[in-house]
């Protein structure tokens, strides 16, 4: 059965990078022909795409966020990272990470619990 | 920029009673929309798929509609368990994906 665990520091300075981790099990990230991705909620708003990737490697990202965004895969561990550059008070939120229907980054069927990160001096 | 705008932001409804949800797109997206429902502290939950198809194990009172810009999440017999938030999800530009900003689902 498969299980996404996120984890990353909890708190953030503003400026520095937000680096989050998502630990997959039951299924192996390189060999499946899914996209994983990650997908944050601010408190009290609504869900944001922010980007995924693809077993291939190749990676999408939410235009607003691009320039600060990167997806990447371990794929020893299947573990999925996320880094966001230069961070701000904004990118307080809790972040999912979350595998589509095969095939497509259309519909996200599995998600993780979500680790809460806030950012703050 | 594809806007998705689902109305209203809270609805009150009863027990046993049919709560309807809007979400609508801002450019047509055929029939490429989910619905996920979402219960406080827990992750969104896929319901519906392709305007229409119910996901695996999702209760046959969850029903949505729609195609091109309007979309109907119909909830017919609410039980307490409906009682959450609800979010639209089109994915017509896929990867490229956008949310709406969610409707409240609570007890009258």
């Amino acid at each position: 059965q498969l299980h996404l665990q996120e984890s990353g520091p909890g708190l953030v300075k503003p400026s520095e990078t937000l680096s989050l981790t998502c630990n997959v099990s039951g299924a192996s990230i390189s060999s499946s022909f899914h996209y994983w991705g990650w997908i944050r909620q601010a408190p009290g708003k609504g869900l944001e795409w922010i980007g995924c990737i693809y077993s291939t490697g190749s990676t999408y990202y939410n235009p607003s966020l691009k320039s600060r965004v990167t997806i990447s895969v371990d794929t020893s561990g299947d573990r999925l990272s996320l880094s966001l550059h230069s961070a701000i008070a904004a990118d307080t939120a809790l972040y999912y990470c979350a595998r589509s229907v095969y095939g497509s980054w259309r519909y996200l069927v599995h998600w993780g619990q979500g680790t809460m990160v806030s950012v703050s001096s | 920029e594809m806007v998705m705008t689902q109305s209203p932001a809270t609805l009150s409804e009863s027990p046993g009673e049919r709560a309807t949800l809007s979400c609508r797109a801002s450019q047509s997206i055929n029939t490429n929309l989910a619905w996920y429902q979402q219960k406080p502290g827990q992750a969104p939950r896929l319901l519906i798929y392709g305007a229409s198809t119910r996901a695996t194990d999702i209760p046959a009172r969850f029903s949505g509609s729609g195609s091109g810009t309007e979309f109907t999440l119909t909830i017919s017999g609410l039980q307490s368990e409906d009682f959450a938030f609800y979010y639209c999800q089109e994915y017509n530009n896929w990867p490229f994906i956008t949310f709406g900003q969610g409707t409240r689902l609570e007890i009258k």
